[in-house]
């Protein structure tokens, strides 16, 4: 069963303008989430987290909004740049819960376009 | 470049072969990790070694045998495989210890069974 789920695939945005990729979960034991960023022929890597003691994490463009109470969390891309054009994964630990295992969601496409 | 390197980067063999996957990471951290990337699926966690002891073995079939012979190398031996799994397998590292750690991931290697 998947405990961390994107439903959303894929995502076109025209440069300039926000992405918003979002992220579900089903475990209330998680506390620690990631956004993961891949390009075509790399490896994930890290972008932004935030803990369960906050509800909101910015680092420039991006900023990680987390809603515990809906088990939500997602992602703002301000402004999107076509180089943001990549997959996007969420992933979510629980320290008390499997403390070495990290849940990935199945990835969303964005597409910014020009 | 993560600080993560993996080889081969593209691997081809058939089924009777024996191959071995190789993982160095030079970021001074102390756990390591193999995931499997199947097409449209989330990453799925193999196995997970923290100061070169194995603590997860998340229920792979025996033809995968992980060793961490330091804990800067992992590798993953690769024998009688089926086509089934043939997908992106990505190393990754981390600190072992703290509230909160991101991981950091090789480029992958693009495994086909044959």
């Amino acid at each position: 069963d998947q405990q961390v789920k994107q439903n959303s695939p894929s995502l076109s945005v025209q440069e300039g303008r926000i992405s918003i990729l979002n992220c579900d979960y089903t475990n209330s034991m998680f506390d620690y989430f990631l956004w993961y960023k891949k390009y075509p022929a790399e490896g994930p890597t890290f972008l932004i987290s935030i803990s369960s003691i906050k509800d909101k994490n910015e680092d420039g463009r991006f900023t990680v909004f987390l809603n515990k109470s809906a088990k939500h969390l997602s992602l703002h891309i301000v402004p999107s740049q076509p180089g943001d054009s990549a997959v996007y994964f969420c992933a979510a630990r629980g320290r008390l819960y499997n403390f070495n295992k990290f849940y990935f969601g199945s990835g969303t496409k964005l597409n910014v376009k020009p | 470049e993560t600080g993560v390197t993996q080889t081969p980067r593209h691997l081809v063999m058939g089924m009777t072969n024996k191959k071995s996957l190789k993982c160095e990471q030079h970021l001074g951290h102390n756990a390591m990790y193999w995931y499997k990337q199947s097409a449209k699926k989330p990453l799925e966690l193999m196995f997970v070694y923290s100061l070169e002891e194995r603590v997860e073995n998340n229920s792979v079939p025996s033809r995968f045998s992980p060793e961490c012979p330091n804990s800067s190398h992992l590798f993953l031996h690769l024998h009688t495989l089926q086509p089934e799994d043939s997908a992106l397998y990505l190393c990754a590292s981390s600190r072992n210890a703290g509230v909160s750690y991101e991981q950091y991931f090789g480029p992958g290697t693009r495994l086909t069974v044959t």
